[in-house]
């Protein structure tokens, strides 16, 4: 299994800004996923984060909102830009496993809590 | 497209009885199918996973699931609840076999009254 670190793991931040959240692996993965759950809500793919090539964004997600890096295969960025309260969620990073037998299984990170006043 | 939609958002057992977790899925295609669970303040953890084998599925936890296509379901249970299954459970669907796309359902939080 990986293990995967969020930071921060919460922030309270004030409407206008922008925060960055990041997403390390404790091994080389190739496609790492985004995912938002706002309050009382589940979890929907932001994006597609593979090494070497630009993310991918679901319906409703765009790039100048939510900017990613993935600089190498262990480490990934997505920050949530001009920020207002209805941005207010959990956001989680998470990797697909490699190998056979963890064939089609994601691993979550603990989540980064976002608060905008 | 893949839609998921678990029934009750919020389940309460008493400590030892039946836990059922029910969670109803439309897949274009072959679904994967998988429950994950969410401790407060933590992550996804995989309870179990469904990928076109033996359509009742043991996970962790003393946890399994049984896949019905007929009835396009893939329902949660254990025997025996315990405190610690106290928290939130996710049904999720994979959009095509491979794709890692999950579509997940709103999630049921489990009660576990002593």
């Amino acid at each position: 299994s990986a293990v995967i670190s969020q930071k921060p793991s919460r922030d309270i931040c004030q409407r206008g800004t922008s925060l960055t959240i990041q997403c390390q692996v404790d091994s080389q993965v190739t496609m790492m996923f985004w995912y938002r759950q706002q309050p009382g809500q589940s979890l929907t793919l932001i994006a597609t984060a593979n090494q070497g090539s630009e993310a991918t964004y679901e319906s409703g997600f765009v790039i100048d909102k939510f900017p990613i890096s993935r600089p190498n295969l262990t480490f990934s960025t997505l920050t949530v830009s001009n920020m207002s309260p209805e941005d207010s969620s959990i956001y989680l990073c998470s990797v697909a496993a490699t190998g056979t037998i963890a064939k089609n299984i994601q691993y979550f990170g603990a989540g980064t809590r976002l608060s905008v006043l | 497209a893949q839609s998921v939609t678990q029934l009750g958002s919020h389940v309460s057992v008493s400590e030892g009885a039946l836990v059922l977790l029910r969670c109803n899925y439309s897949s274009s295609v072959p679904p994967y199918l998988f429950w994950y669970v969410q401790y407060p303040n933590q992550g996804l953890q995989l309870l179990l996973k469904y990928t076109s084998a033996a359509t009742l599925v043991k996970g962790i936890n003393g946890f399994e699931a049984e896949f019905k296509k007929s009835e396009t379901s893939f329902h949660l249970t254990k025997p025996s609840a315990h405190m610690s299954d106290a928290a939130e459970y996710f049904c999720a669907v994979e959009a095509g076999a491979g794709s890692y796309q999950l579509t997940f359902g709103k999630g049921t939080k489990l009660s576990v009254i002593p």
